[in-house]
């Protein structure tokens, strides 16, 4: 069965650095890696997917994430945080070849402090 | 294209009733999904469509949920008897997919729901 971890429940990071939050990856097959915001009492903004390519996806808002098979990875990045950026973020992988479905990470909270 | 659109956005409900949520996909968009939401966790699958068929349906989705998308447009997900364990964030996501495509899924503001 496919499966997304998200190894870290917060990541803090003062503005105007980089971030980096961590999704590590399971499937069998072919893996779509896909990563969502989501900022309180909201619902999810699509942020970025790999599918196939580039191993450096760009998306919106300036963020990007890099696709590493060989460690079964895709990070989210960006090279100067915004205070703006804090929120919830999730990593998601679609359910293998015969389904759309999405199988969500249980998320990070990035926290950019001032 | 105004987005998805869920209502309403809010719900309080006492055990035992009935409740029933709505979601408007973006127009033209062929596919609509429902997921909750619990506190602290990831959106987790409960079912999806392709125009009005319902392909597929979460083992989670217990004998009390049902959901309908009658003209391929809207669709509606309706919790019978609802328990406590139901309280959540329902989120709706529509996308335009192809056979063969990775679709983008673009989510709704959700409907979160309280049963007392």
């Amino acid at each position: 069965a496919q499966s997304v971890a998200q190894p870290e429940d917060q990541v803090n990071v003062a503005e105007g650095n980089p971030l980096t939050v961590k999704c590590t990856y399971s499937v069998s097959g072919n893996p779509y890696l896909f990563w969502y915001v989501q900022y309180p009492n909201r619902g999810l903004q699509f942020l970025l997917k790999y599918i196939t390519g580039d191993n450096l996806v760009k998306g919106s808002y300036g963020f990007e994430a890099e696709f590493n098979k060989s460690q079964t990875s895709f990070h989210l990045k960006k090279p100067s945080a915004l205070v703006s950026d804090s929120a919830l973020y999730f990593c998601a992988v679609r359910d293998g070849d015969s389904s759309y479905k999405l199988i969500f990470g249980s998320g990070t909270r990035l926290l950019v402090r001032p | 294209d105004t987005g998805v659109s869920q209502n309403p956005r809010h719900k309080i409900t006492k055990r035992g009733q009935n409740v029933t949520f709505r979601c408007d996909p973006i127009s033209e968009h062929n596919r609509l999904y429902w997921y909750r939401q619990t506190l602290g966790q990831g959106p987790e699958f409960l079912t999806y469509f392709q125009n009005e068929a319902q392909l597929e349906k979460s083992r989670l989705l217990s004998d009390r949920f049902s959901a309908e998308r009658p003209k391929g447009s809207f669709s509606t997900l309706e919790i019978q008897r609802t328990e406590q364990g139901d309280s959540a964030m329902y989120l709706c996501a529509s996308s335009w997919g192809e056979l063969g495509n990775t679709d983008t899924q673009y989510f709704g503001p959700g409907t979160r729901l309280t049963v007392l």
